[in-house]
């Protein structure tokens, strides 16, 4: 049983350009949330995909948007990559939008330079 | 809007010792869980243990045990016989009952000494 997958592993991008990060999620789940993880600190809500639309999102601009598909996997847009938006993007999968349970994918390291 | 604090960046254990990590959060909230998440260098967010907000009993899972005091909003971690495999980082996270998404402390990374 395949846990959440994330692609890719590793990112470097450059000020300005645009990003798209992969996710799937555990086999069964059929919501994807999507953290920010800064180094050193704890990780931030991003925001919740559910039946293909936005369901609830975390203090972030624009610039970050998302889509699922209707196979449950997810995609995490960023425009415009900022320095500041170097961190670990942690995608995570849940059943139903109260999930007891919320399971970690291994992330993905974006570096903007 | 809820916060939770892990007010000791880093703490020290011997292995086969006993060492208590601490978290406090604010919420006007009544209904949520509290858990502990586990970061190890490979960066997998692993679940360690969680307590529903409604249980008077703390939650215990093998040498993993919580002391949560619902009034003064304290949620803290006790690793029992602490082994090598013990060592990384250790997320505080809150959440609503109805709702999914997960409110993190700064974390505390926890080495184990041998």
């Amino acid at each position: 049983d395949a846990g959440v997958t994330q692609s890719p592993t590793h990112l470097i991008k450059t000020r300005g350009q645009q990003v798209t990060l992969r996710c799937s999620p555990k086999s069964g789940h059929d919501t994807v949330s999507w953290y920010q993880q800064a180094l050193g600190q704890g990780p931030q809500f991003i925001f919740q995909y559910y039946e293909e639309e936005e369901r609830q999102r975390g203090n972030f601009p624009d610039r970050f948007s998302g889509h699922q598909f209707p196979n449950y996997s997810s995609e995490l847009n960023v425009n415009a990559l900022l320095l500041g938006d170097s961190a670990l993007y942690l995608c995570a999968s849940s059943s139903g939008t109260r999930g007891y349970e919320q399971y970690f994918g291994p992330g993905t390291r974006l570096t903007v330079t | 809007a809820q916060t939770v604090t892990q007010s000791q960046p880093e703490m020290s254990v011997q292995e086969a010792e006993t060492v208590t990590l601490s978290c406090t959060y604010d919420t006007s909230e009544s209904d949520y869980y509290l858990f502990w998440y586990k970061q190890p260098p490979s960066r997998q967010m692993i679940l360690v243990i969680r307590q529903e907000a409604y249980k008077q009993q703390n939650a215990t899972e093998n040498r993993f045990s919580v002391n949560f005091q619902k009034a003064a909003k304290s949620f803290s971690l006790k690793i029992s016989d602490s082994q090598l495999g013990d060592a990384a980082m250790y997320f505080c996270a809150y959440r609503l009952y109805a709702g999914n998404m997960l409110t993190f402390g700064g974390g505390t990374r926890l080495m184990v000494k041998p």
